[in-house]
C-alpha cells in the first residue's frame, strides 16, 4: 500500500532557528496536507497543496508541493515556543488519504 | 459551535470488554470517519460513513464497528476490547471526501489491559 516516510521523526531546537521537515513516497499524490497537532487535541490543518511545484505560505509557515508529485516539505522560519507539537504530512490520490508518522518538535527558549 | 466532539477523553479497558466511543458534530457535515494514532505510525481510517444511515470499512476495520444513524453522530464500538486496540481514537468530520476540510476531534485515548 502507499506510504510516507516523514523525517526527521523529531527534532529540537532553540528559539529563533528555522525548521525544515519533509515527506517522501514511492507514490504520486495529487494533493498534500500538512497538519499539527498539539497536545491532548487533534490534527489542525495548516497548509494545503494542490499542484506540482506549488509554493504557500501560512504566516511563518512555507510548504511545497514537490515536482515529482512524491514529496512536500515544511519549513518554519524563526521558530517561537508555541510552535511545539507533533507535524504530519498527508497526501491524498483518488479516494485515499495517507499520513505520515509525524515530526515531533520542541522548541527550547 | 462546539466543531467535533468526542466522549469520553480517556478509558481503561480488561481485555474482552466492550465500550463505545461517540463523536458529535454540529456543521452539518456529509463525511465522517474514525482513526487511531499509534507511536511511529500515521493516522490510520478505521471507518467512514458518507452519510446518514451509512458506513464503510477504512484500512483497519477489523475488531470495530460503527453506526450513523443521526447525521451529526458517528459511534465507534469495539466488541470485545483487546490490548491491540490500545490507541488514540479520533473522530472527524468533512464537506468533502477526506477533503481538507477535515476537522477533528480531541481524541479519545484508550487503554485496554
Amino acid at each position: 500500500g502507499q506510504q510516507l516516510n516523514q523525517s526527521p521523526q523529531s527534532m529540537f531546537i532553540q528559539e529563533g532557528e528555522d525548521v525544515s521537515m519533509n515527506c517522501t513516497s514511492s507514490s504520486i499524490f495529487n494533493t498534500w496536507l500538512w497538519y499539527k497537532q498539539e497536545p491532548g487535541e487533534g490534527p489542525v490543518l495548516l497548509i494545503a497543496l494542490y499542484k506540482a511545484g506549488e509554493l504557500t505560505s501560512n504566516g511563518r509557515l512555507t510548504a511545497q508541493f514537490g515536482i515529482t508529485r512524491k514529496d512536500s516539505f515544511l519549513n518554519i522560519s524563526a521558530s517561537i515556543p508555541s510552535d511545539v507539537g507533533i507535524y504530519f504530512c498527508a497526501g491524498r490520490i483518488s479516494n485515499k488519504l495517507v499520513f505520515g508518522a509525524g515530526t515531533i518538535l520542541r522548541v527550547k527558549s | 459551535n462546539a466543531g467535533v466532539t468526542q466522549t469520553p477523553k480517556f478509558r481503561v479497558l480488561k481485555t474482552g470488554q466492550s465500550m463505545t466511543l461517540l463523536c458529535a458534530q454540529d456543521m452539518n457535515h456529509e463525511y465522517m470517519y474514525w482513526y487511531r494514532q499509534d507511536p511511529g505510525m500515521g493516522l490510520r481510517l478505521i471507518h467512514y460513513s458518507v452519510g446518514e444511515g451509512t458506513t464503510a470499512k477504512g484500512e483497519v476495520p477489523d475488531g470495530y464497528n460503527v453506526s450513523r444513524l443521526k447525521k451529526q453522530n458517528f459511534l465507534l464500538g469495539l466488541e470485545s476490547a483487546a490490548p491491540s486496540q490500545t490507541s488514540v481514537y479520533f473522530c472527524a468530520s468533512s464537506y468533502d471526501f477526506l477533503g481538507e476540510t477535515q476537522y477533528f476531534g480531541p481524541g479519545t485515548r484508550l487503554l485496554v489491559l
